[in-house]
């Protein structure tokens, strides 16, 4: 157990709809990636917080968008889906910011758009 | 374009062998990671490396800056290591992380 937690585990919904997807750091760490892994891409990096401010990013798309609250938690909001869209989404955390720091992922969400 | 490259894709091996899988990056980085992804889909990571060489139990993990290459090894491997292994950079310039396609290992018994 990486301390790193996200719900839902599994989401299936319709193309064109919007859906959220949330991630809890593990205590004390402040940074928190979101990932997306899909069979035909791998895994990509989509998006970086860093104590509630955007940090960087990567290969995310318009229509999906994120934010880090207070708490540090964070959501990744994907709206007008679509059938490619679907795929498992990672969030991980690490204690600081930057590519020195290890990362923790949690159990991922897969998500299947029908 | 591929900015990490990973060899062999698949790997088999017989319980008890060495192991070695090998990342190639086209991009200046300052580290890089080594990680391993489960047939059940989690991810943890083994690695975090910026020079020279790591161990952690049977699994070592170099890196050559320089030659922008990296290794991982698994001595006296046993079934529980298969899964799919993941290496990752993080360019010098930018924000990006970049993966490798992975290289999936099963050790029979």
């Amino acid at each position: 157990d990486s301390g790193v937690t996200q719900t839902p585990k599994h989401l299936i919904t319709a193309t064109g709809q919007r859906v959220t997807l949330r991630c809890s750091p593990r205590s004390g760490d402040l940074s928190v990636y979101w990932y997306q892994q899909s069979l035909d891409q791998g895994l990509q990096f989509l998006i970086q917080y860093y104590n509630g401010e955007e940090r960087a990013k990567g290969n995310i798309l318009e229509r999906f968008s994120a934010q880090q609250f207070p708490d540090l938690h964070s959501e990744l909001n994907l709206s007008s889906l679509e059938l490619g869209d679907s795929a498992l989404y990672f969030c991980a955390s690490s204690v600081g910011d930057g590519t020195y720091y290890e990362q923790y992922f949690g159990p991922g969400t897969r998500l299947t758009v029908t | 374009k591929n900015e990490v490259e990973q060899s062999p894709q698949n790997l088999t091996a017989q319980e008890g062998e060495f192991i070695t899988i090998n990342c190639s990056y086209s991009v200046g980085i300052s580290a890089l990671h080594w990680l391993q992804q489960h047939p059940g889909g989690g991810i943890v990571s083994l690695f975090m490396l910026s020079s020279g060489k790591k161990k952690h139990g049977r699994l070592i993990a170099t890196i050559n800056i320089q030659e922008k290459h990296s290794s991982l090894h698994i001595t006296a491997s046993h079934p529980r290591d298969s899964a799919v292994y993941i290496c990752a950079v993080r360019p010098n310039t930018g924000n990006q992380f970049y993966f490798g396609t992975g290289t999936s290992l099963t050790v029979i018994p």
